[in-house]
This record gives C-alpha cells, structure tokens and sequence, in this order.
C-alpha cells in the first residue's frame, strides 16, 4: 500500500530561524495536501499542491511540489512563536479518494 | 458554519466498558472519515463512509471496533469491550466528495481524547 514517509519527525528552532519538513511518497501522488495541528487541537488544512512542480506561498511558509509528484516540502521562513503545532503532510493516490498522512514533523519554537 | 462536531470531548472508562463516539458532518459534506491518533503510530484511517455507505473498513483494528452511519448528519464509531491499549485521541473528518477542485480536503472535527484504564 502506498506509505508517505515525513522528516524529521521533531525540530527545536530558535525564533527567528528557518524549518523546513519533508514529505516523500512510496507512489505517485495526484495532489498532497498540507495540515497543521495545534497542540491539543485537531489538523487544520493549509494548502493543497497538484501540479508537478508546483509552488505556493502564504506570507512565510512556501510549499513545493516534487517534479515527480512523489515528494513535498513546507519551509517556514524566520520562525514564530505561533509556528508551534505538528505539520502533516498528506498524500492522495492516483485514483485514491483517501489520504495517506505522515507521521507529522512537531516543531517547537524557543522564543 | 458549525464545522464539524464530536462528542464527547473527553472519555474516561473503566477496561471491559463499551464506549461510543459521536460525529455530526459539516452538513452537505458526503463523505466521513474515522481517524485515531497515538504518539505512536501517529494518525491512523480507522474507516471511510462515502454517501453513508462504508468503504474501506480496513483500518478498523478487530472486531471490537464498529462503526455506522444511519444517515448524511450522524456518524458513531463503538468500541466494545474497551481495552487500554485503544486510549486514543479519536477524530471524525468530512469532505466533499467530487467538489471538482481536484482534491480532498478534509475537515476535522475536535477529536475525542478517550482514557481507558
């Protein structure tokens, strides 16, 4: 069965500092999505990417799509204090109408 | 929009209990999604309903586990008899099915932190 494999599984970051988290899938994906989940909250969707290639923005964070559709990274530029929460990548099979996530990156940020 | 609701919020039960989970979708939404977190094995597919109908039960761990959707707004998932190794975080998801955005985006509902001892 398809697996989507996330690392690092915990970062420790300075405020101010960048984080980068990646998201790599045992198949081709027809989209992932991004999700980010608060401590004690529930995952919230951030951003969905479906084209080869693809890169989107919001204000700090940029997320981009691997050419082989197999791979994700979200990067956040100069870290918050309101950064705080795991991020989940979550990836969609070609056909699939079900989402693999991985096992999510926790980030701290250490003000 | 209420997005969409679970209860309870919080569950403590004694091993042996059965236990049962309430989700209401976000309303129009078609399709539902029973999820269990743990620090272990992090965000796990219990079960998909599309249209009411359940899909892919294969995510249910045993027999213990049951789950229905009686109509388009309400959703349980029951555990019985509980033991302690299912003291989970429990989170209902809902979408819509062929939105045609591409995608599907799935909301989450609160979750349900249930404590088997």
């Amino acid at each position: 069965g398809q697996q989507v494999m996330q690392i690092p599984q915990y970062q420790h970051v300075q405020e101010g500092e960048d984080f980068t988290t990646y998201c790599n899938s045992s198949t081709t994906l027809s989209n992932i999505q991004w999700y980010k989940q608060r401590p004690g909250g529930h995952p919230v969707f951030l951003i969905q990417l479906v084209k080869s290639g693809e890169v989107k923005k919001q204000k700090r964070l940029t997320f981009q799509f691997g050419e082989a559709k197999k791979n994700s990274s979200l990067h956040i530029t100069a870290t918050q204090t309101t950064d705080v929460g795991t991020y989940f990548c979550a990836g969609l099979g070609a056909g699939s109408y079900q989402l693999t996530f991985g096992k999510g990156t926790k980030l701290s940020v250490i003000p | 929009d209420a997005g969409v609701i679970q209860s309870p919020r919080h569950e403590v039960t004694e091993m042996g209990q059965e236990v049962t989970l309430r989700c209401k979708p976000i309303s129009g939404h078609n399709s539902l999604f029973w999820y269990r977190q743990t620090m272990m094995r992090g965000l796990e597919l219990l079960i998909y309903f599309n249209n009411n109908v359940p899909i892919d039960d294969s995510g249910m761990p045993e027999d213990r586990f049951s789950a229905k959707m009686p109509n388009a707004s309400f959703s349980t998932l029951k555990i019985q008899p509980s033991e302690p190794r299912d003291s989970a975080v429990y989170f209902c998801a809902s979408t819509l099915r062929g939105s045609g955005r591409g995608g599907e985006t799935q909301y989450f509902g609160p979750g349900t932190r249930l404590l088997v001892l």
